[in-house]
């Protein structure tokens, strides 16, 4: 069964402080791999496409990797305005459908 | 580009109406779109898979008479939430997939938050 696993449910950060969320994923092929911003109350927003083991994807602060059984998304010196519920979403080969993770909340304080 | 857009943001109705919700590709068409669902602190489940001019395909579990899916054109999806009731409240929210492309990105909806009374 295609399953996605997020860990940390929950991070808390000091403004500046880099870390990485951790998205594990088993699936029957992998098509692609994605990551979504989601802000409280809004539809997620479409951040990397991931496609291959080894490949990897920068956007201003957020850096996207991939394995060939996790996805990291590793975020350097964050500000506030980071804070919100990152999502990953892998698509199995033969299918359109996105199989998501429960997400990480991430929370940067000034 | 790939903007995606809800219509009615939010919405109360009273149990046992019928609800509208759409769904349009604003600048692309789109062949395929998704409905899902998505309740408090969850992440989304996905409801159904509609494709622009055939029937709905509906993930197990989900009821097609109550859950009225229609892919009229290439822009356009609507959900229609049937007799309504309170364990329908949740947050709707449905992507598109860009006809012409040869990635698999799905775009978002802001969603709609539906409560029912």
């Amino acid at each position: 069964e295609d399953q996605v696993t997020q860990s940390p449910e929950a991070l808390r950060l000091q403004e500046g402080e880099s870390s990485s969320l951790n998205c594990s994923y088993t699936v029957s092929g992998l098509r692609g791999l994605f990551w979504y911003r989601q802000d409280p109350g809004k539809g997620p927003e479409f951040l990397f496409t991931l496609y291959s083991a080894g490949e990897e994807k920068e956007k201003e602060r957020l850096k996207a990797t991939l394995t060939k059984k996790e996805s990291f998304l590793h975020i350097t010196a964050p500000k506030p305005e980071d804070s919100a519920t990152y999502l990953c979403a892998v698509q199995a080969s033969k299918t359109d459908k996105l199989i998501f993770g429960t997400g990480t909340r991430l929370q940067v304080f000034p | 580009g790939a903007v995606v857009s809800q219509h009615p943001s939010w919405v109360i109705c009273k149990s046992g109406t019928s609800v509208k919700i759409e769904c349009r590709s604003l600048d692309f068409q789109a062949t395929t779109m998704f409905w899902y669902r998505q309740f408090p602190k969850q992440s989304l489940m996905l409801m159904a898979t509609s494709n622009e001019g055939s029937k709905a395909t509906y993930e197990q579990g989900v009821e097609k008479d109550k859950f009225l899916i229609n892919h009229a054109s290439l822009t356009l999806s609507t959900l229609t939430v049937t007799s309504a009731h309170p364990e329908d409240s949740s947050f709707y929210i449905c992507s598109a997939r860009h006809r012409d492309s040869s990635s698999y990105e799905q775009y978002f909806g802001p969603g709609t938050r539906l409560t029912v009374t």
